[in-house]
């Protein structure tokens, strides 16, 4: 699976809409790219995935540059519940069943 | 649906003492996961089962054991514990025909000393 590079932490104000960059160079064409997030002492929840074209639905949108080279994972009105450890995780259907979870995005939202 | 359910929730064991982390789902998927994570860290696959009767071994299996006799639960052995399994375990279902999209447990928090 293709690696990914996030930047450690990053600030939003409530209100504001969160922009949080990945960027997986090294993806391949058959290579999904899926969002997960960790709010403190919980497991990880599902946000949003995507193969090449934008998606969108209740919780998030992901934007897929054309290159898929990097994504933008948006939360557009961020509330203080969605401070949490943002995942950018790249995976493809090849039968590995691991999910590679790497350090993430400490994702501050303030009031 | 309670969804993916662990137990317990947290345990302090002594080296050398072994125990059974439980998981059970109740939404009758197939593919079960275990995870752990150390402090600061993204998580580790320690095994995982794409069904009934059929287990298999993740990135850090070592120290561990699994056994998957039923859709609903799949438990998560220690042996004997050891300091460096001080973490916090996962465990996660895939939902089927969602890609990988996994549902989590609320993790259980293992110090060992």
């Amino acid at each position: 699976d293709a690696k990914t590079t996030q930047p450690p932490s990053m600030d939003c104000a409530e209100g504001r809409a969160a922009n949080l960059p990945c960027n997986h160079s090294t993806i391949s064409g058959n290579e999904y790219v899926y969002w997960y997030r960790q709010i403190h002492s919980q497991g990880p929840q599902y946000i949003i995935h995507g193969l090449k074209n934008n998606e969108t639905n209740e919780m998030a949108s992901l934007i897929i540059t054309e290159d898929r080279k990097s994504s933008t994972l948006i939360l557009p009105h961020a509330t203080l519940r969605d401070t949490a450890v943002y995942y950018c995780i790249v995976k493809d259907w090849s039968g590995n069943e691991k999910l590679t979870f790497g350090t993430g995005t400490r994702l501050t939202i303030i009031p | 649906n309670a969804g993916v359910t662990q137990t317990p929730k947290f345990r302090i064991l002594k080296i050398g003492q072994s125990m059974t982390l439980q998981c059970t789902q109740d939404m009758n998927h197939n593919y079960m996961y275990w995870y752990r994570q150390d402090p600061g860290m993204g998580l580790k696959l320690i095994y995982y089962s794409v069904g009934a009767g059929i287990t298999d071994k993740g990135e850090v299996p070592n120290g561990y054991n699994v056994s998957r006799s039923t859709t609903e639960d799949f438990p998560l052995r220690l042996e004997l514990a050891a300091p460096s399994q001080t973490s916090v375990y996962f465990c996660a279902s895939r939902v089927p025909l969602r890609d990988n999209e996994q549902c989590f447990g609320p993790g259980t928090r293992l110090t060992v000393l």
